[in-house]
């Protein structure tokens, strides 16, 4: 099983300062990846996929890159909205992992 | 738009089992794998395994094989979970989740369902 490793455990940053989320795979997941937020009492959200690859909707301000092992989730200015629980997923393989998430949180 | 709209809170008593559905619209059901995760209160998210809609063919995780059973109905666009012989360890809110997978290779996931927390208690 791959194992996703996400640091830190959780982030303290003020409004409009820039949040850089870290999340490394125990053996190379190529560009594989994707982030999810997830805000209390509600469902993940795609926010990255290909590791670098904006869903459709979300905002220029959240940008991914990294391949192989290490992965960086950047949130260039944080918005009231952007407080969450951040999960890296890698669907390198035919089993699925997630890491233990990042909480964001107002400093 | 595409919609997933899970089933409602259970409480079930230990031993039992819980069969959580998962109603598809917005798109070809057939034409996406729907994959099921399990996150613990206060905990992270687990996969659990995964279904072909169109060929009913899955793929279940290790932890949960010979307990978990994931079905489907093709005629009302709508996937099954069930999880047999619950145990107080097994409360949590349970996802399905569209995937774009294709036959040869995995992919992520989108949207997700709102989520069925199920409650395991004597």
């Amino acid at each position: 099983e791959i194992v996703m490793t996400q640091s830190p455990a959780t982030l303290s940053v003020s409004p409009g300062e820039r949040a850089t989320l870290s999340c490394r795979a125990s053996q190379s997941v190529s560009s594989n990846l994707a982030w999810y937020q997830q805000k209390p009492g509600q469902a993940p959200r795609l926010l990255i996929y290909g590791a670098s690859t904006r869903a459709t909707g979300i905002p220029a301000r959240f940008s991914g890159s990294g391949s192989g092992t290490e992965f960086t989730l950047t949130i260039s200015s944080l918005q009231s909205e952007d407080f969450a629980v951040y999960y890296c997923q890698q669907y390198n393989n035919w089993r699925w992992t997630f890491g233990q998430g990042t909480k964001v949180e107002i400093k | 738009q595409v919609q997933l709209v899970q089933s409602g809170a259970e409480v079930k008593k230990p031993g039992a089992s819980v069969k959580v559905s998962c109603k598809a619209s917005g798109y070809t059901f057939t034409g996406y794998y729907m994959h099921w995760v399990r996150q613990a209160p206060g905990q992270g998210l687990e996969w659990m395994g995964r279904i072909n809609p169109n060929s009913g063919g899955t793929n279940y995780a290790q932890k949960f094989q010979g307990r978990v059973t994931m079905t489907r109905d093709r005629s009302i666009s709508t996937a099954y979970m069930e999880l047999s012989r619950l145990r107080s360890d097994d409360t949590a809110v349970f996802y399905c989740a569209r995937a774009f997978d294709t036959a040869m290779a995995p992919a992520w996931f989108d949207p997700w369902g709102q989520g069925t927390l199920v409650t395991v208690s004597s």
